[in-house]
């Protein structure tokens, strides 16, 4: 059983087109994280969250955190084929443990 | 710029062997973490070193794998009588700990015949 629930597993789109992908979890968190991980490589950090409610943007990724800290969203305006990964999201109560989700498999077709 | 490096890349073995990997951190780094990541999947988290303290392993971990972080710099993951399941990523993070960011090495496949 996951800790955290991603959704959709697998996006499709075409270049310039918006989408949202969306990491659920009935528990709390201190922090949520978002990773994009590229065929072959390791995961790289994208941002941290760790306030209820808070919202961060990098160029042309939003990523917010539920009020609760149970649920973060992740927003990309004008998608391009370089956003092409896999977008995990990654809990943790302490920054001693952190706990994944299944990704989000992304496509951008040019 | 040197991140984390893991060593080697790729390892193919049969059934029931004992196989060996290598982190090696960034340098000023007191945190390591191992993970094992399957097709499909996110990471699952195996272990993590404060220094060379061991402070948390994963139910995941049996008996049959063993790590060591023996100075408090590189660490390595054993694997003995390797099993079909054993397929998969195994990926290493260092950080400074606290909320400081994890930074991954690129892996090690493990592929079992």
């Amino acid at each position: 059983t996951q800790l955290l629930e991603q959704s959709p597993q697998f996006l499709s789109i075409q270049e310039g087109e918006n989408l949202t992908v969306y990491c659920n979890s009935s528990s709390v968190f201190s922090s949520l994280q978002w990773y994009r991980q590229e065929p072959g490589e390791g995961p790289v950090l994208l941002v941290t969250v760790v306030t209820g409610g808070e919202v961060k943007k990098l160029k042309r990724l939003t990523f917010q955190f539920g009020d609760a800290r149970k649920d973060s969203s992740l927003h990309i305006t004008a998608a391009q084929p370089g956003d092409t990964g896999l977008y995990l999201c990654a809990g943790t109560y302490n920054f001693n443990k952190f706990y994944f989700g299944s990704g989000t498999k992304l496509n951008v077709k040019p | 710029d040197t991140g984390v490096s893991q060593n080697p890349r790729h390892k193919i073995t049969k059934r029931g062997q004992n196989v060996t990997f290598r982190c090696d951190p960034i340098s000023e780094h007191n945190r390591l973490y191992w993970y094992r990541q399957t097709l499909g999947q996110g990471p699952e988290f195996l272990t993590y070193f404060q220094n060379e303290a061991q402070l948390e392993k994963s139910r995941l971990l049996s008996d049959r794998f063993s790590a060591e972080r023996p100075k408090g710099s590189f660490s390595t993951l054993e694997i003995q009588r390797t099993e079909q399941g054993d397929s998969a990523m195994y990926l290493c993070a260092s950080s400074s700990g606290g909320d400081q960011p994890q930074h991954f090495g690129d892996g090690t496949r493990l592929s079992i015949l």
